[in-house]
């Protein structure tokens, strides 16, 4: 059973655009959100987590939206580059342990 | 830099095998995680490690098990390699939880 539900499951933008990719979750024992980013033959690598006490996050040209009330969050890519083309993937744990991973979104962007 | 090396990036075995995939972390991480990867069904959670000889099963431990005898080395076990476990294994290691540092995967191909 997901416990994290991710989309879209791909996405195309062109240089500039803004992607915006969603989850949502039903455990609100959840206390710790991250976003990984995977480009082809690599480990994912984490790039920006959030907490419930917050609404959003931001580093760099990654912004996390958090919206405890209705169980979403979001990752949205400002002024998105061919170099950011990867697959991301939201997660959700307890205390930051065992992570439970959405399903993931392939991202491409067209230069 | 963290690092996680995992023994094969690529691996060939045969139905009714058995299997070792190795995983080492280089920064005395206490947590340890053996994740699958499929294409459209994410990142899933095989086995992780707390401690030393410590283990939880994950969402999907059928078929595997696991061992750590040294805090540093985390060993992914496949008693009786099947094709349903052809698969992208992934390694991380955390220290206390929160963020999770990945190798960089071993493609197991099971014929």
């Amino acid at each position: 059973q997901q416990q994290v539900k991710q989309s879209p499951q791909s996405l195309i933008v062109q240089k500039g655009g803004i992607p915006i990719i969603n989850c949502a979750y039903e455990n609100t024992a959840f206390d710790y959100f991250p976003w990984y980013q995977q480009f082809p033959g690599k480990g994912p690598a984490l790039l920006i987590a959030i907490r419930p006490d917050v609404s959003e996050k931001k580093e760099g040209r990654f912004t996390i939206s958090f919206n405890k009330s209705a169980k979403q969050f979001s990752l949205h890519i400002m002024d998105s580059q061919p170099g950011d083309s990867a697959t991301y993937f939201c997660a959700a744990s307890i205390a930051g342990y065992a992570l439970n991973f959405g399903k993931g979104t392939s991202l491409l962007v067209t230069p | 830099d963290v690092k996680v090396t995992q023994s094969s990036r690529y691996l060939v075995k045969r139905t009714g095998e058995k299997v070792f995939l190795e995983c080492v972390q280089d920064m005395d991480h206490e947590n340890m995680f053996w994740y699958r990867q499929d294409p459209g069904l994410g990142l899933r959670l095989i086995y992780f490690s707390y401690d030393v000889k410590m283990k939880e099963k994950g969402d999907i431990p059928e078929g595997y098990s696991v061992s750590r005898e040294k805090k540093e080395r985390f060993s992914l076990i496949l008693e009786s390699a099947s094709t349903n476990q052809t698969s992208m294994y992934l390694c991380a290691s955390s220290w206390f939880g929160y963020e999770q540092y990945f190798g960089p995967g071993t493609r197991l191909t099971v014929t």
